[in-house]
């Protein structure tokens, strides 16, 4: 069964440092988000990315967060300045064209980022 | 008031139970509603998707969705220890828009 896959599935960096989350969605998808779960808190909607360019995203994405589909199979989430607070799991979703688009949504295992 | 509101338990109950998770909400143009089961490290996965108000039924499980009240609910019958997850109540104004999540309800099945 086609799954979207997410490396690495921990990343442990300093306060301050870049890091990039990595995502392959599922081969013929072509909408593409990114949640997010801070530990005993609701999954939260960061961005979703479609045609190239982001077509919306939450208040939590500011300036120092930016996706970009590099290649034709992956999907990634720069965190420019890492923060403590933005210790969270970051899931990666994609799904297809569908009259059902949300029915055929489908999620990763995580990121499990640690800021420290 | 929260958008979404799901009480996030522990729920604990006997294999073979009846279950009874539950979400309100406040956004009264929510039109789509699902709930995810979510296993420990793991992403959400889809267990049922239904629009608008009605119920809808799949194997073990039913959802009801009630708009008049802005209340969700999910049914387990026959619980089973593999059951035992964590439960998310998800909700979208249109088909396509981003999901607005509940808590999650941490459910154990115990054997």
């Amino acid at each position: 069964e086609p799954e979207v896959t997410q490396t690495p599935s921990h990343q442990v960096t300093q306060m301050g440092q870049e890091v990039i989350l990595r995502c392959v969605p599922i081969s013929n998808h072509l909408y593409f988000y990114w949640y997010r779960q801070i530990l005993g808190q609701k999954v939260e909607f960061l961005v979703s990315f479609y045609n190239n360019e982001i077509s919306e995203k939450s208040e939590i994405f500011d300036d120092q967060f930016s996706v970009e589909r590099p290649d034709g199979s992956n999907f990634t989430l720069k965190i420019r300045s890492t923060k403590l607070e933005d210790s969270a799991m970051y899931f990666c979703a994609s799904r297809g064209n569908s009259p059902r688009p949300n029915e055929k949504l489908f999620f990763g295992s995580g990121t499990q980022l640690s800021v420290l | 008031q929260k958008e979404v509101e799901q009480d996030p338990g522990p729920l604990s109950v006997p294999e073979g139970a009846i279950v009874s998770l539950n979400c309100t909400y406040s956004n009264s143009a929510f039109q789509y509603f699902m709930w995810y089961r979510q296993y420990s490290r793991k992403g959400p996965e889809l267990l049922m998707y239904t629009y608008s108000s009605g119920n809808k039924e799949d194997g073990r499980f039913t959802a009801q969705v009630d708009k008049s009240s802005k209340y969700i609910s999910l049914f387990i019958r026959d619980s089973q220890p593999s059951d035992s997850a964590t439960y998310l109540c998800a909700m979208s104004p249109s088909a396509g828009n981003k999901l607005v999540f509940g808590a999650g309800t941490i459910l154990r099945v115990k054997s």
